[in-house]
């Protein structure tokens, strides 16, 4: 399996551009879901999705849209970069199960300028 | 809202014990974690720990939960250069409903020092 994988692994985008980060899974986890990290603030949920066909905001939505049209992919679009968005974005992937356990993929730096 | 407060920093000698300290505010949180991250890494799951115990071991690390005062805490013992990283305490949030949603502290880097 490969796991959890992200790309691209760096991007600098120009404001004003849009991009989409692509996520996918090979473990036919049910759950995914976008973070992102910020120098000092830890982890802030994204958007997050329990099953294909089903999205939902977390704590820090605005500026981002997602899909789920299958149980592998959970693609993060940024429409209009803004260098609020400059930022460490991770996806994680979670069976639904006893302890929700989140695999992490390894990050994507995005820079926006 | 729900909050989880960790200390930003914490610095050993190779060979110590390691305490790092969380605390959190959700007592309806199912499972209580930590995470680390090395260094231009992902998060890597270190352990977990149901709301319904006390105490969890595995080998070199030993999870304390305090329910009552909402306190968690991680120790490494005989602390290697090795775990140098950025430890992470998170716990479920029932965001929309979902238990599968986590809440994450800033983050404790730990300096391991020869």
């Amino acid at each position: 399996n490969a796991g959890v994988t992200q790309t691209p692994k760096f991007q600098v985008l120009k404001t004003g551009q849009s991009m989409t980060l692509q996520c996918a899974q090979d473990m036919n986890h049910e759950y995914m879901s976008w973070y992102r990290q910020d120098p000092g603030m830890g982890l802030r949920l994204i958007h997050y999705s329990v099953g294909a066909g089903i999205t939902d905001q977390g704590e820090v939505p605005n500026g981002y849209n997602v899909s789920r049209s299958t149980t592998e992919d959970f693609p993060l679009r940024l429409l209009s970069a803004a260098p609020s968005q400059t930022s460490v974005y991770f996806c994680a992937s979670t069976p639904y199960g006893e302890s929700y356990e989140q695999y992490f993929g390894p990050g994507t730096r995005l820079t926006v300028t | 809202g729900e909050d989880v407060e960790q200390s930003l920093f914490l610095s050993v000698r190779e060979g110590d014990s390691s305490v790092i300290n969380c605390t959190y505010t959700d007592s309806s949180s199912t499972y209580l974690y930590w995470y680390k991250q090395e260094p231009g890494a992902g998060l890597q799951l270190l352990t977990y720990i149901f709301s319904n115990m006390d105490m969890k071991q595995d080998q070199r690390l030993t999870v304390l939960l305090n329910k009552k005062d909402k306190h968690l805490s991680l120790r490494i013992a005989d602390t290697q250069t090795g775990d140098s990283a950025i430890y992470f305490c998170a716990e479920t949030l029932n965001y929309g409903g979902s238990q599968g949603n986590l809440i994450f502290g800033k983050g404790t880097k730990l300096s391991v020092k020869p």
